[in-house]
């Protein structure tokens, strides 16, 4: 059964700060895996996608990087802002699972 | 194009009853995955449809259930709803099945079983 762990589960930082978000799953057999965000009560929207011939992704402050050898996904926010504070589940297809998400908040 | 849509918003049942709810998947989409939100167990993945056909299952019992129709919109159904029912359901489309397929979702519907 694939596992899907993130770490770490909460974050709390000063506005302007680099971060790096993790995600690990049990089961290499993994054909895309892609990150995204959720504000409270509402529904998710996708950040970045990386399919399982790529290594890493990037879209403006964000950049994630996948190395199925090791079961690891990395997200990473560059000169982080208050209107990043929001939960981040990464999420794993061929047995679809999502990871409990990181609870981010930026203090300005 | 408009994103993917749920109906209803919000919806209210009793122990017992059933209920269906509805995704329209975004336009030329044909796959629509449904996800169960809650605040003790996260996200997990209920099934997934793709040309009216169900591809990939999770580990939820037979009263959940799901169709999805020839326009690709699919439908989500509960039978005899429990208390832990109560979640924020989601739905995503993407273009394809499988594979490298990016997964736009809707807002969700909320669920409240008393």
């Amino acid at each position: 059964k694939q596992e899907v762990t993130q770490i770490p589960a909460a974050l709390s930082v000063p506005e302007g700060e680099n971060l790096v978000l993790n995600c690990s799953f049990t089961d290499s057999a993994i054909y895309n895996l892609q990150w995204f965000r959720q504000d409270p009560g509402k529904g998710l929207t996708s950040l970045l996608l990386i399919q399982s011939s790529q290594r890493e992704q990037t879209s403006g402050r964000l950049n994630a990087s996948l190395d199925k050898s090791s079961g690891r996904s990395t997200l990473y926010i560059a000169a982080s802002q208050p209107g990043d504070s929001a939960t981040y589940p990464c999420w794993g297809y061929q047995k679809v699972t999502f990871g409990t998400g990181t609870k981010l908040q930026v203090i300005p | 194009k408009a994103g993917v849509t749920q109906t209803p918003r919000y919806l209210i049942k009793t122990r017992g009853q059933q209920v269906t709810l509805s995704c329209s998947p975004i336009s030329g989409h044909r796959s629509v995955s449904w996800y169960q939100q809650t605040p003790g167990q996260g996200l997990q993945f209920l099934f997934e449809y793709f040309s009216e056909t169900q591809r990939n299952k999770g580990n939820f019992p037979g009263r959940f259930s799901g169709r999805q129709f020839s326009n690709s919109r699919s439908e989500m159904n509960v039978s005899t709803l429990e208390l832990g029912d109560s979640a924020l359901y989601l739905c995503a489309s993407s273009s394809g099945s499988g594979t490298h397929q990016r997964q736009y979702f809707g807002p969700g519907t909320r669920l409240t079983v008393t």
